[in-house]
């Protein structure tokens, strides 16, 4: 049981190149969320999905896009690449909304750096 | 909008107990929550308090909700090396409701 998982760990990128970030977990959840993290202003909900199919926006959806075609797998995509858009980004996923259901489980993180 | 506040550093001693506070504004929050984040990791569940609770104690760990005030504290007994870490305020009740405070970092020195 790996739990959630993130790829890559680390990659640069030059300003307007795209890429796509990969989580994965293994625990049948439900619900699973992108968040970035920049200091000073904490964790910042980029978008989320309540379930294989669904996406929505969260509270910084600009200038990414979200697929979850499967159940283990939410994919996040920067189409260009902009230096504001370095940052940790982290995965998570919870079992569903409500009660300690609601706890979230975080992947490692990947670092981007936007050159 | 909801809006989790929390202050961004603490230093205490090895031994001594640490506490982390957090201010809170949504009144309809059915779950908060401490996460810790030690670096280069994510986020990783401590303890939660049901808003109907006062207190919750889990070994070295004490959570203190004070509703009508909107403030939620940790407090970490016996704080050791190994606590050091950023600890996360959050407060939920619906999964696009969970707001994460700015984390506050502990420092532990020997």
């Amino acid at each position: 049981n790996a739990g959630v998982t993130q790829t890559p760990k680390f990659r640069v990128l030059k300003t307007g190149q795209s890429m796509t970030l990969l989580c994965a977990q293994d625990m049948n959840h439900e619900y699973m969320y992108w968040y970035r993290q920049d200091p000073g202003m904490g964790l910042r909900l980029i978008h989320y999905s309540v379930g294989e199919g669904t996406t929505a926006k969260g509270e910084v959806p600009d200038g990414y896009n979200v697929s979850r075609l499967k159940k283990q797998n939410f994919l996040l995509g920067l189409e260009s690449a902009a230096p504001s858009q370095t940052s940790v980004y982290f995965c998570a996923s919870s079992q569903a909304s409500g009660g300690d259901q609601e706890t979230q489980y975080f992947g490692p993180g990947t670092r981007l750096l936007v050159l | 909008g909801e809006d989790v506040e929390q202050s961004l550093f603490l230093s205490v001693r090895e031994g001594d107990s640490s506490v982390i506070n957090c201010t809170y504004t949504d009144s309809s929050s059915t779950y908060l929550y401490w996460y810790k984040q030690e670096p280069g990791a994510g986020l990783q569940l401590l303890t939660y308090i049901f808003s109907n609770m006062d207190m919750k104690q889990d070994q070295r760990l004490t959570v203190l909700l004070n509703k009508k005030d909107k403030h939620l504290s940790l407090r970490i007994a016996d704080t050791q090396t190994g606590d050091s870490a950023i600890y996360f305020c959050a407060e939920g009740g619906g999964y696009q409701k969970v707001t994460f405070g700015i984390g506050t970092k502990l420092q532990v020195i020997p």
